[in-house]
């Protein structure tokens, strides 16, 4: 079954303790994606990566970093987390497709509570 | 950068009745409007998409329609169901450019 599948889906932790959330798909999509979803603002996108070791920010990435070593593998990692960063995580792919996008397919979400 | 609003953030329609969900962008060089479903607990998922060089899409009791001149999308949900409610985003993005998300639209369908 083709899927994006986000760990862990819950995570309670405290300031300043380094998490990371793992994000794997199995479509072989070149392109991935980590939002983050708050209530009254939708979705905003944290980094994006094109393909292998090509990642860029996107609209709110202070506080977040992220790597793309293979393909099918695309960490979110919260190196001191603060309280400002508790939010419901989506991580999504997608193929790349020059000349237009492509569809993306969200995993289910990791709801994070820093406290 | 784009830009993209939603209309409305809250939406309460009567079982059977019609549901219509607004999307304005602002970047005239965007092509691709795709619709995403949200329902509890999960991600949200791809219901329909359009392309520039179309003007309307539909898929069984889902349509979506496209104005370019005006830029903006519409979603079109006909006899809705109790299934229906969730939260409802409209993006938009031109070519290889990450999309951009509206802020969402919950619809509630009242049996």
């Amino acid at each position: 079954e083709a899927q994006v599948t986000q760990n862990p889906r819950y995570l309670i932790t405290v300031t300043g303790k380094k998490l990371t959330v793992t994000c794997s798909q199995n479509m072989n999509h070149e392109y991935m994606s980590w939002y983050r979803q708050d209530p009254g603002l939708g979705l905003r996108q944290i980094y994006y990566s094109m393909n292998v070791e090509v990642t860029d920010k996107g609209d709110v990435p202070e506080g977040y970093k992220v790597s793309r070593k293979e393909k099918r593998n695309f960490p979110l990692i919260l190196e001191s987390p603060s309280p400002n960063q508790t939010s419901l995580y989506f991580c999504a792919s997608s193929l790349r497709y020059r000349g237009g996008n492509q569809p993306q397919h969200f995993g289910d979400g990791t709801r994070l509570s820093i406290l | 950068g784009e830009n993209v609003e939603q209309h409305p953030s809250t939406l309460s329609v009567q079982e059977g009745d019609s549901a219509v969900i607004k999307c304005t962008y602002s970047d005239s060089a965007s092509n691709y409007f795709p619709w995403y479903k949200q329902e509890l607990g999960k991600g949200p998922q791809l219901i329909i998409d359009i392309r520039s060089n179309v003007g309307e899409k539909k898929d069984q009791r889902i349509a979506v329609t496209l104005n370019k001149t005006a830029k903006h999308f519409s979603l079109h949900i006909t006899e809705t169901q109790p299934e229906d409610s969730a939260v409802y985003f409209c993006a938009a993005s031109q070519g290889n450019t990450p999309l951009v998300f509206g802020k969402g639209t919950r619809l509630s369908v009242i049996a």
